[in-house]
């Protein structure tokens, strides 16, 4: 099964708004990667948070980590309709040579 | 820098046919994974490979699904004998180290099997 698994599925909101995704995974990790795809193209990363990281900010964007519910969320502020696309969390296991492993995607939608 | 180079970028194959799908990583890049993507749903991890070397296949369907990454040129996803639930898009990434790295994708190959 995957190791993450975003929520919600799908996120529709009006431009300007706010948009948060969760995550949540289930073993131990080294870091958690967000990526965002548009539609019919390939991934793009767009931050890293290591596991001894509470919290990340880039541009627009801004990451938690909360290693004891095993759970991470993304939050684009002040959205452009531009920002529409499917956002994917990764996690890299804490052990062993493994590569990520993604979780099933929201698919944010912003109005204009 | 030209990124990771997939190719095709589309591919149709009759059911029993061969797909061979080609990834150069990024320069710098040593480590190669392969994913695959079916529509509306997430990746799904293949295999992952360094030089020569497979790293990690327990994504790897057991039969007619190879993959490897020569001391020189791309890295090559071969699948025989295709099937129409080989239908998907399959994604390449590349990254310079395993751990604290994110990956860079790319395009991907759309493989249609009628």
């Amino acid at each position: 099964s995957q190791q993450g698994e975003e929520d919600p599925q799908a996120l529709s909101i009006q431009e300007g708004e706010n948009a948060t995704m969760n995550c949540s995974y289930k073993t131990s990790i080294n870091n958690l990667q967000w990526y965002r795809q548009n539609s019919g193209r390939g991934l793009v990363h767009l931050i890293l948070i290591r596991s001894n990281e509470r919290e990340k900010h880039s541009g627009r964007l801004r990451v938690t980590l909360d290693t004891s519910k095993k759970s991470s969320s993304l939050l684009i502020t002040a959205s452009r309709a531009a920002d529409t696309a499917s956002y994917f969390c990764a996690t890299a296991h804490d052990m062993g040579r493994r590569a990520l492993t993604f979780g099933s995607g929201t698919r944010l939608q912003v109005q204009p | 820098n030209a990124g990771v180079m997939q190719n095709p970028r589309h591919l149709v194959r009759r059911r029993g046919q061969e797909a061979r799908l080609r990834c150069s990583p990024m320069k710098g890049h040593s480590h190669v994974y392969w994913y695959r993507q079916l529509p509306e749903e997430g990746l799904k991890f293949m295999v992952y490979l360094q030089k020569e070397n497979i790293i990690d296949e327990s994504g790897m369907p057991k039969e007619r699904f190879s993959a490897e990454f020569p001391k020189e040129g791309p890295s090559i996803l071969r699948i025989q004998q295709v099937v129409r639930g080989d239908s998907a898009a399959y994604f390449c990434a590349s990254s310079p180290g395993q751990a604290d790295y994110g990956y860079t994708f790319g395009s991907g190959t759309r493989l249609t099997v009628v």
